[in-house]
């Protein structure tokens, strides 16, 4: 079946960049998420990018998609303290929009 | 991107008894809903899809009777766990979809503690 994989957890000291990584199976899929969860709350739409991309940059935000090896990646920029949080990458699955989602990565700031 | 309400956002509730969370869209009209539970530490377990005006359809494992969908309008969906037990005591999120690149929008989640 479809997959998603991604390690659990990463640990950056503030303000270097975090780098997350997601490999996906499913090499149709149009759209590919990443969501961000902080403790007790719902998921957050973060990022997206369509699959005729390559890269997509918002602040300080950049996703990488390099469709060959299908993999997909969000690197943080000046990783502060609020950015402490599981990340989730996530493909669209099928016509119902259902979504295929990692385990997500919990991202550590260290001072 | 859109706002997605659930409620109640925490309940506590004794063996037996039956528990109604509500997901609400609150500025999008949600043509599918979904449903999904969080373990500790865990990824999300998609529970059920919902189409508004159609029956949920259910992942396997998960039991019809026990979690009751509904999908009546394109702004609410209703999660009953009907008799519930200390083992569906859980994190619930719900979801509404699709945005404008194919997104969901998520609630806050319900924490479900059956004692």
């Amino acid at each position: 079946g479809e997959d998603v994989e991604q390690s659990l957890f990463l640990s950056v000291r503030e303000g270097d960049s975090s780098v997350i990584n997601c490999t996906y199976t499913d090499s149709s899929s149009t759209y590919l998420y990443w969501y961000k969860q902080e403790p007790g709350a719902g998921l957050q739409l973060l990022t997206y990018i369509f699959s005729n991309m390559d890269m997509k940059q918002d602040q300080r935000l950049t996703v990488l998609l390099n469709k060959k090896d299908k993999h997909l990646s969000l690197r943080i920029a000046d990783t502060q303290t609020g950015d402490s949080a599981i990340y989730f990458c996530a493909e669209i699955y099928n016509s119902n929009y259902q979504l295929i989602w990692g385990a997500g990565t919990k991202l550590i700031i260290k001072p | 991107g859109a706002v997605v309400s659930q409620h109640p956002s925490r309940v506590i509730c004794k063996s037996g008894t039956s528990v109604k969370i509500e997901c609400r869209s609150l500025d999008f009209q949600a043509t599918t809903m979904f449903w999904y539970r969080q373990f500790p530490k865990q990824s999300l377990m998609l529970m059920a899809t919902s189409n508004e005006g159609s029956k949920a359809t259910y992942e396997q494992g998960v039991e019809k009777d026990k979690f009751l969908i509904n999908h009546a309008s394109l702004t609410l969906s209703t999660l009953t766990v009907t008799s519930a037990h200390p083992e569906d005591s859980s994190f619930y999120i719900c979801s509404a979809g699709p945005g404008s690149y194919n997104e969901q929008f998520f609630g806050p989640g319900t924490r479900l503690t059956v004692l």
